[in-house]
């Protein structure tokens, strides 16, 4: 089944522990996203990449590193966590940076 | 800077009636346009893509329509039904695939 799929689906940690949040596609896209959602402003793009090691900011960068080593995987890393990146965040992958998007389910994080 | 609206925020219809969801968007430079579905705590859920060069896309019951040069596009489901309930969002898709999203229409559908 093509699928995008993130771990975990729900995290707690304590501010400054870092963390890294995982995502795996099955359908041999070039481009993936990082986005997060948060009440009353949407959803956002953290980074993305066009392909394996080239990777780029999105709108809100700050306090978040990507790797692309390989095509499938795109994990976001938190170094040092703090309370304002308590967020819902989700993984995206689409086959060329213009055509149809698909989203993993989601990770839960909460930053205490 | 592309900014995107649904209106409106929220809606409920009884079942069987058709549904309207609007979007617009302020930059008509854009690539595509992707309607989404969203449940309570769960991912998105892709539900059309239209691209730039095209009016209108259609899957099963849904419709959705595309005027880049007033900056609109519309999502008809036609014959609602419960199981319909959930936030449906559009995102228009700019020439680096960044997505920018409206923040969502809410529906419900009553039985």
């Amino acid at each position: 089944e093509a699928q995008v799929t993130q771990n975990p689906r729900y995290l707690i940690t304590v501010t400054g522990k870092k963390l890294t949040v995982t995502c795996s596609q099955n359908m041999n896209h070039e481009y993936m996203s990082w986005y997060r959602q948060d009440p009353g402003l949407g959803l956002r793009q953290i980074y993305y990449s066009m392909n394996v090691e080239v990777t780029d900011k999105g709108d809100v960068p700050e306090g978040y590193k990507v790797s692309r080593k390989e095509k499938r995987n795109f994990p976001l890393i938190l170094e040092s966590p703090s309370p304002n990146q308590t967020s819902l965040y989700f993984c995206a992958s689409s086959s060329n940076r213009n055509t149809e998007a698909f989203f993993g389910q989601g990770t839960r994080l909460t930053v205490v | 800077k592309q900014e995107v609206t649904q209106i409106p925020a929220a809606l409920s219809v009884p079942e069987g009636e058709n549904l309207v969801l609007n979007c617009s968007f302020t930059d008509s430079a854009i690539y595509n346009l992707q309607w989404f579905r969203q449940d309570p705590g769960k991912g998105l859920t892709s539900l059309l893509l239209i691209q730039s060069s095209q009016r209108e896309q259609t899957s099963g019951r849904l419709n959705a329509s595309l005027d880049k040069s007033s900056g609109r596009s519309t999502l008809y489901i036609a014959a609602s039904q419960p199981g319909d309930s959930a936030t449906y969002l559009c995102a228009v898709i700019d020439s680096w695939g960044k997505l920018q999203f409206g923040a969502g229409t809410q529906v419900v559908v009553t039985p």
